[in-house]
């Protein structure tokens, strides 16, 4: 079982819509959350960084940690073609040193 | 902007021939790691920096090795190429001041063919 999973998609939806990405993982000891977005032939750019459980807002992007269902969301408000790209999630432990821990990513495909 | 630049950006390669990519950064970050992203497999750890001369493995070491010669440089090498090893390769850092924290930020990457 991988320590994160993320559905890689692909999403495809209209200009406007309400987007919501999630992953899972397994290790309840992940204190810190961090979505990237990734566009194409780019390297990630840190988008939304949360600790521990609760929302975190931020324009049109909010981010939610639920550690009890060890589940993360990122939502997207009145989506844009310009957020057309790859969000991948990402967690961490400081307790366990440098490994972070990444999904493989869900591309989105915001249509105008 | 972090500051992180990469080199080459795109490398061709054969088989069996040493490879060497280059990060780079201006602010003196502490930490610099080096990741490679494939499809289906998202970004893995290959090594990460800690320090000038202070390395340590991730979790897809094998076939490479890295150096840390002076703070501002993380190097990459490919000591014989292989086919497997075909991949866009990420160097990030970690900002100082964030090192209990799980902030990255990532160049924009080197794309290896080897033929």
């Amino acid at each position: 079982q991988k320590e994160v999973e993320q559905d890689p998609g692909p999403l495809s939806v209209p200009e406007g819509a309400i987007v919501s990405l999630n992953c899972t993982y397994s290790n309840s000891a992940f204190q810190y959350f961090m979505w990237y977005r990734q566009y194409s032939r780019k390297g990630p750019e840190l988008l939304m960084y949360t600790y521990s459980s609760g929302n975190k807002e931020d324009g049109r992007f909010t981010a939610q940690v639920d550690k009890s269902s060890k589940y993360i969301s990122l939502f997207i408000r009145d989506s844009q073609p310009s957020d057309s790209a790859t969000y991948l999630c990402a967690m961490y432990d400081r307790n366990t040193g440098n490994q972070f821990y990444f999904g493989t990513g869900t591309s989105l495909t915001v249509i105008p | 902007d972090a500051g992180i630049t990469q080199s080459p950006r795109h490398k061709v390669t054969e088989t069996g021939t040493p490879v060497t990519l280059r990060c780079h950064q201006t602010e003196n970050h502490r930490y610099m790691y080096w990741y490679r992203q494939d499809p289906g497999h998202g970004l893995r750890l290959i090594h990460y920096s800690y320090g000038v001369k202070d390395t340590d493995k991730g979790e897809v070491s094998d076939g490479y090795s890295v150096s840390r010669s002076k703070t501002e440089d993380f190097l990459l090498t490919l000591e014989s190429a292989t086919s497997s090893q075909t991949s866009v390769y990420f160097c990030a850092i970690r900002a100082t001041g964030t090192e209990n924290t799980g902030e990255l930020f990532f160049g924009e990457g080197s794309r290896l063919t080897v033929l």
